[in-house]
C-alpha cells in the first residue's frame, strides 16, 4: 500500500491491550474535534468526533477524550485487534468561519503485535 | 469507499504537463473535497465546493484549479505541473450538515519528474 508517512510517530501495541493515541491541538476556539484511521492503500475514515463541550464520547470500542485546560485530545481502543493498525489522525474544525473546513494533524501510525 | 471513485489511481507526469485529477460519487452529497497528503504530514485542503455553483479555496490553492462538472463530479487540475506537487491525492464528500464525517476516495498517487 501507500506509504503515508515515513517517519510518523509509532506506538506498538500487544494484540488484546488497549492502545492510547493522543493528539494535542492548539486553537481552544475549535468546536468540533475528529478522530480518523487510515488503512495502507486506502483513505481515511471516519471513527469518531466530540464537541468542545464534552470532554468524553464512547464509541464501538473506541473512547475518545478531551481536556481543554491543555488542549489534548486522546482515542482510547478498547481490545486492540490487527485490524486496528493503521495511521491515524486528529482533526478539528475551522472555528471562526463558516465554511467548515477541517484541520488535520499529522498522524500516529498504530502497530499492533500478534 | 466504493462510493468515491478517483481516477486515475496513479500518474507519472513530467514538469509543465497539465493534469486533471477526476473524482465521481454517487453517495448524493453535496460537499465535495480535494485534499493533498504529502509523507509527514496531514492532509492539506486545496479546494472545496459546496455544491455546482460554490467553489472555495482552501489552504493551498495555488498552483491547482477545480471544477465541479455536476454534483457527482468534482475535477482537480495542474495548469503546468511541477515536482513539489508530487504527492497522494484525496477526494472527499460530506453531506450538508455534518462535515466533520468525510467520505475519502482510494486516493491518487502523482508522481512529476
Amino acid at each position: 500500500g501507500e506509504s503515508v508517512g515515513l517517519h510518523l510517530p509509532t506506538l506498538s501495541v500487544q494484540e488484546g491491550d488497549n492502545s492510547i493515541i493522543n493528539c494535542a491541538y492548539s486553537n481552544s476556539a475549535s468546536d468540533y474535534f475528529i478522530w480518523y484511521k487510515q488503512e495502507s492503500g486506502k483513505g481515511p475514515q471516519f471513527i469518531i468526533d466530540i464537541r468542545s463541550n464534552m470532554d468524553k464520547r464512547q464509541g464501538q470500542r473506541v473512547t475518545v477524550l478531551l481536556n481543554k485546560t491543555v488542549k489534548h485530545l486522546s482515542l482510547q481502543i478498547a481490545a486492540t485487534q490487527p485490524g486496528d493498525s493503521a495511521v491515524y489522525f486528529c482533526a478539528e474544525n475551522n472555528p471562526g468561519d463558516s465554511s467548515y473546513k477541517l484541520i488535520f494533524g499529522s498522524g500516529t501510525r498504530l502497530l499492533v503485535r500478534p | 469507499d466504493a462510493d468515491v471513485t478517483q481516477t486515475p489511481r496513479n500518474r507519472i507526469t513530467k514538469t509543465g504537463k497539465r493534469i486533471m485529477l477526476e473524482c465521481s460519487q454517487t453517495k448524493g452529497h453535496d460537499r465535495m473535497y480535494w485534499y493533498r497528503q504529502d509523507p509527514g504530514l496531514g492532509l492539506r485542503l486545496i479546494y472545496y465546493s459546496f455544491d455546482v455553483k460554490d467553489i472555495n479555496k482552501g489552504e493551498i490553492s495555488d498552483g491547482y484549479s477545480v471544477s465541479r462538472q455536476a454534483q457527482a463530479k468534482f475535477s482537480l487540475s495542474l495548469e503546468s505541473a511541477i515536482p513539489n506537487q508530487t504527492a497522494l491525492y484525496f477526494c472527499a464528500t460530506s453531506v450538508r450538515d455534518t462535515y466533520n464525517e468525510q467520505f475519502f476516495g482510494p486516493g491518487t498517487r502523482l508522481t512529476v519528474l
